[in-house]
């Protein structure tokens, strides 16, 4: 059964911290890997991922996928408090649909 | 990119109704998917919506339940039926422009039975 998992489900910090979220996956025909923001009920995109070994940077955030251990990870640095949010990560596979984590719930402290 | 108009923003309704859920894309795609996610939950596939045939459903999700309509390449229905509390969740549809292309999501339904 396809699955993806990310770590930690709660993560507190405190304003210019740096955080590293993890996301783990286990599918048959993957094409890609997304990463969402969720504030309210729309996740907003972040990220999309194919190749291994790739950054995506934008601004504080960035993002890199490993196909060969099957993981990737979500890096936001000097966190502000408008990072608070749930953050997705979802794989897409052939069929095109996409297959979601828990998702990790985090929360800037000022 | 795509803007995707979804109607209701939320609603409270009676257990036992039914509701639809609409779903208008600004221009003209393949393939439409429909999500929900319960409270505190991620976000989980209902069904692919198929233009001019039936909907592909998950597992745990039926036709009967949920039926969906796609009557074109910019337009999508979800009914939720014989609603009960457990039906509560935000109802998402979702488009993709092109293959190997972000997701993009309509704004969401946040629906209440009691």
């Amino acid at each position: 059964e396809d699955k993806v998992v990310q770590s930690p489900l709660s993560l507190v910090v405190h304003e210019g911290d740096t955080v590293t979220l993890n996301c783990s996956y286990e599918v048959t025909n993957f094409r890609s890997l997304l990463w969402y923001k969720q504030e309210k009920k729309a996740p907003t995109f972040l990220f999309m991922l194919t190749s291994s070994g790739i950054e995506k940077k934008s601004g504080r955030l960035s993002s890199i996928l490993d196909k060969k251990e099957l993981f990737s990870i979500l890096n936001i640095t000097a966190t502000q408090t408008g990072d608070s949010a749930v953050y997705l990560c979802a794989v897409r596979v052939n069929t095109g649909k996409l297959i979601f984590g828990q998702g990790t719930t985090l929360q800037v402290k000022p | 990119s795509a803007v995707i108009s979804q109607k209701p923003s939320r609603d409270i309704c009676q257990r036992g109704t039914s509701l639809t859920i609409q779903c208008q894309v600004d221009s003209q795609v393949t393939m439409m998917f429909w999500y929900r996610q319960q409270p505190g939950q991620s976000l989980t596939l209902i069904a692919t919506a198929n233009q001019g045939s039936e909907a592909t459903y998950e597992s745990g999700f039926v036709i009967d339940k949920f039926p969906i309509s796609r009557p074109n390449l910019t337009f999508s229905t979800l009914t939720v039926s014989n609603m009960s509390p457990e039906d509560s969740s935000i109802y998402l549809c979702s488009v993709d422009l092109q293959k190997n292309t972000e997701a993009f999501f309509g704004q969401g339904t946040r629906l209440t039975v009691v």
